[in-house]
Order: C-alpha cells, then structure tokens, then sequence
C-alpha cells in the first residue's frame, strides 16, 4: 500500500520569505504521480501544482516549485515570496496510476505572518 | 455547473439516523470520488466511481456505508444507522481520465451526529 508522510505538522513565514514544506512516500511502483493541494478555511481543495514521476525535471507554477527526489522518495514544495493568502493547510498526494484514487498525507498547516 | 456542488453544506443528524448526500461533479467528468475528512487529518479515500459503476469502494468502512451514480453524474454517499464517529467532512471531487488529471473537489457536506 502506497503512503505519505508529511512530518511537520505546522509551520510558519514571514510574509514575502520562502518556506518549504516536505512530503514522503513509500510505493514500489516506478511510475507515479505527485499533488499538493491546499486547503483554505473555506474547505476547499485546490490543486498548487503536480508531477509525474517519469520526469526528472521540477515542475514550477509562478511562485511554487517541487524539488522532486525519486530516489529518496522525496516530493518537496517550496513556496517563494510567500502571501498572506498562502495561509492553509497543504496535502501532499499520491496516485499510482490512471484514474486511481489519491492517497493524501496528514497535512502542514501553514501560517504567513505579515 | 463551474465546478463541483455538494449539498448540504451542514448536515446535523441524531445517531441511528439515515442520511444522504449528494455530489454534482463537472459536467463531462468520468471519475468521481468519495473522501472522508476528519478534524486535523487529511481526506481518507472511500468509494471511486467511473461512469455509473464503482471502481473501488474499498475504502467504505463498513456496510452502513453505501454510494451509487446511477446516471454517471450525480453520486449520492448513504450512510445508515449513523454513529457519533461517522462525523466528518465528506469530500466529493470529480476529474478527466489520466494519471496527471487534476482532481475538482467540492467544498464538503459537514456531517455532525448528535
């Protein structure tokens, strides 16, 4: 069974810093692909970014990028010129194939300080 | 619709009750998913649906639980004889087919049981 481990539980950042945020696995499958959705007070997800484990290169939307380790397992996020908006909870995902159901981690709930 | 519409927003039961509720995904959506959502946790998959049939439902947790589309759009989640522990954000989100597919969710039915 897939997994995802994120071990900080919150974080917080001064408005306009960078802060980044880790994400584990744990698959035995070679292609895969990665989310991080965010959860606003208002409870809906919403999709940051994503990336297919196939590809070595980072994926990057404007102000957020992963640093994607295959080897280690590894699905960072990292947010620059962090805002007051980027306040929410964070999941990192998981699907290992097609139309298979995400498998989320227990979140980061983050905090952007002004 | 935009996007996709669960109703109720709030639902308040008394335990041993039935209760329903309904997911209105993206028009032209194949897949639709059913997660449960805990206070601090992140969403746990419950049942996916492609089309009018359910793909995997190994995530219902017992058989109080129960979800059909009979026309391959609406999905209502049943859940019989509830208990104080079935309280939870319940997420409906829908997609296109593919590995990389975003996931749409809906803003969650919040079902308290009293």
């Amino acid at each position: 069974a897939q997994t995802v481990t994120q071990s900080q539980p919150e974080m917080s950042v001064q408005e306009a810093e960078t802060v980044t945020l880790s994400c584990t696995y744990d698959t035995s499958e070679n292609n895969y692909y990665l989310f991080w959705y965010k959860q606003p007070p208002s409870r809906q997800m919403i999709l940051v970014i994503r990336q297919e484990a196939y590809k070595q290169q980072n994926a990057t939307e404007n102000r957020f990028s992963v640093n994607f380790q295959k080897a280690a397992k590894s699905f960072s996020l990292k947010i620059s010129d962090s805002q007051l908006g980027d306040t929410a909870m964070y999941f990192c995902a998981f699907r290992y194939s097609g139309n298979t159901p995400l498998v989320f981690g227990k979140g980061t709930r983050l905090s952007v300080i002004a | 619709g935009a996007g996709v519409s669960q109703t109720p927003s709030n639902k308040v039961t008394e335990k041993g009750k039935y209760v329903e509720l309904r997911c209105d995904p993206i028009s032209g959506h194949t897949a639709l998913y059913w997660y449960r959502q805990s206070l601090g946790q992140g969403p746990e998959f419950l049942i996916y649906f492609q089309g009018t049939g359910a793909a995997d439902d190994s995530g219902l947790p017992n058989d109080r639980f129960f979800a059909v589309r009979p026309e391959g759009s609406v999905s209502t989640l049943k859940i019989q004889r509830t208990e104080r522990g079935d309280s939870a954000v319940y997420l409906c989100a829908s997609s296109l087919s593919g590995g990389l597919a975003e996931a749409f969710f809906g803003q969650g039915t919040r079902l308290t049981v009293v």
